[in-house]
């Protein structure tokens, strides 16, 4: 158990809204990540933290921004949730340089 | 990008077979990992592999880095109902940081 928790775990939210999630860890690592999961696309990164305020994007950062004013909390906000962005994501802290990265339990997004 | 081909897609085989499956990339990797995810949770780290010609156990499993830095292989021998799930081969070329997931191969395993 690498300590990370997904909240909210479940969401439906309609077109046009904005959506925050939240990934929260309890061990001060410095690499935090931010993944979604789709069917016949596997994991695509979306943005990642290599410390406080420091965050880059990914492969599929479009329509997604984050935050961490903390260690411990690594935010994403879909500005204005579209049908596309309806996936599961997935939070990530990562060891030895980010190279082993331990997931948290996922939040589905359903956008109607 | 970098892009992982992981193969095969899916297997469905019969308690007691051994299983393989492999990861390769066009160009080289210098970390490469193997995930396991069951359905409804996010994935968890099987084994990390930092070494070219590197080979790894994890109890019945085991995987290694291939000599050219370009492929990686799993194996699960004698395998059990629990074993079901997707494998993720996952590695990291010259990016800091980053990792590059391949697509997944579904194993399915008939008691």
């Amino acid at each position: 158990d690498a300590g990370i928790t997904q909240s909210p775990r479940h969401k439906v939210t309609e077109t046009g809204t904005p959506v925050t999630l939240r990934c929260h860890q309890t061990e001060n690592h410095r690499y935090m990540y931010w993944y979604r999961q789709d069917p016949g696309h596997g994991l695509r990164l979306i943005h990642y933290s290599y410390g406080v305020k420091d965050t880059d994007k990914g492969e599929v950062s479009d329509g997604y921004s984050v935050s961490r004013s903390k260690t411990e909390d690594f935010l994403l906000t879909l500005e204005s949730a579209t049908s596309s962005q309806t996936s599961v994501y997935f939070c990530a802290i990562g060891l030895a340089g980010g190279d082993e990265q331990y997931f948290g339990p996922g939040t589905r997004l359903t956008v109607t | 990008g970098q892009q992982l081909n992981q193969s095969p897609q899916s297997m469905f085989i019969q308690e007691g077979e051994d299983v393989s499956m492999n990861c390769t990339s066009s160009s080289i990797f210098n970390t490469w990992l193997w995930y396991k995810q069951d359905p409804g949770e996010g994935p968890v780290l099987l084994i990390a592999l930092y070494k070219a010609g590197e080979l790894t156990s994890n109890g019945r499993l085991t995987a290694q880095f291939g000599i050219t830095r370009k492929d990686s292989f799993l194996n699960i021998s004698a395998s059990i109902p629990s074993d079901v799930g997707i494998y993720f081969c996952a590695g990291r070329g010259g990016s800091n940081y980053k990792l590059t997931f391949g697509k997944g191969t579904l194993l399915t395993v008939n008691p």
